[in-house]
């Protein structure tokens, strides 16, 4: 059973554009909701993080989008950039030093 | 600060091998994972420890053992490896009442 569901798989986007990804979730005792990214050949890196008493929260062109009664959040990327293509990866895990749950990632490609 | 490091980079085992990959944090996190990550399938967690002496089981741990002796160290052993294992080991640490995790480098582990 796949607790967090992350959509596409792979997104390509004109430089400029906006990416959004998507995820969902099912354990309504998940209590923080972190975005990472990943280049080639790296370890994941936090990018922003959201919990669920906030519908949104926005980190330069990084923007996370919540829907508690929908069980869902999205990754926007606002003027994406060729130096945003990377693997993205929503995460999901209850308060404290808890286990993160992963989706399976989404690998975004910035064209020029 | 070095952060989370991981030794080896690369690996190649034999079938039935026995290895241990390294981790280590200079940060005194109390909270130590290890992920494996495979193409398609996201991070996926093998073992997590939420302080020194204490252990437990992810989605994913048969195979692998691990101990936590010191804060600082968090060992990954495959007792027999087997072609299944190839993949991407990831390890993270996180300080305690604190979400944000930290990722290592990664050891890419091929088992023929």
């Amino acid at each position: 059973q796949q607790q967090v569901k992350q959509s596409p798989q792979s997104l390509i986007v004109q430089k400029g554009g906006i990416s959004i990804i998507n995820c969902a979730y099912e354990n309504t005792a998940f209590d923080y909701f972190p975005w990472y990214q990943q280049f080639p050949g790296k370890g994941p890196a936090l990018l922003i993080a959201i919990r669920p008493d906030v519908s949104e929260k926005k980190e330069g062109r990084f923007t996370i989008s919540f829907n508690k009664s929908a069980k869902q959040f999205s990754l926007h990327i606002m003027d994406s950039q060729p130096g945003d293509s990377a693997t993205y990866f929503c995460a999901a895990s209850m308060r404290g030093n808890t286990p993160l749950v992963f989706g399976k990632g989404t690998r975004l490609s910035v064209i020029a | 600060n070095a952060g989370v490091t991981q030794t080896p980079k690369f690996q190649v085992l034999k079938t039935g091998q026995s290895m241990t990959l390294q981790c280590a944090q200079d940060m005194n996190h109390e909270y130590m994972s290890w992920y494996r990550q495979d193409p398609g399938m996201g991070l996926r967690l093998i073992h997590y420890s939420v302080g020194a002496g204490i252990t437990d089981q992810g989605e994913v741990p048969n195979g692998y053992n691990v101990s936590r002796s010191t804060t600082e160290d968090f060992p990954l052993r495959l007792l027999s490896a087997a072609p299944s294992q190839t993949s991407v080991y990831f390890c993270a640490s996180s300080r305690s009442g604190s979400d944000t995790q930290y990722f290592g480098p990664g050891t890419r582990l091929t088992v023929l």
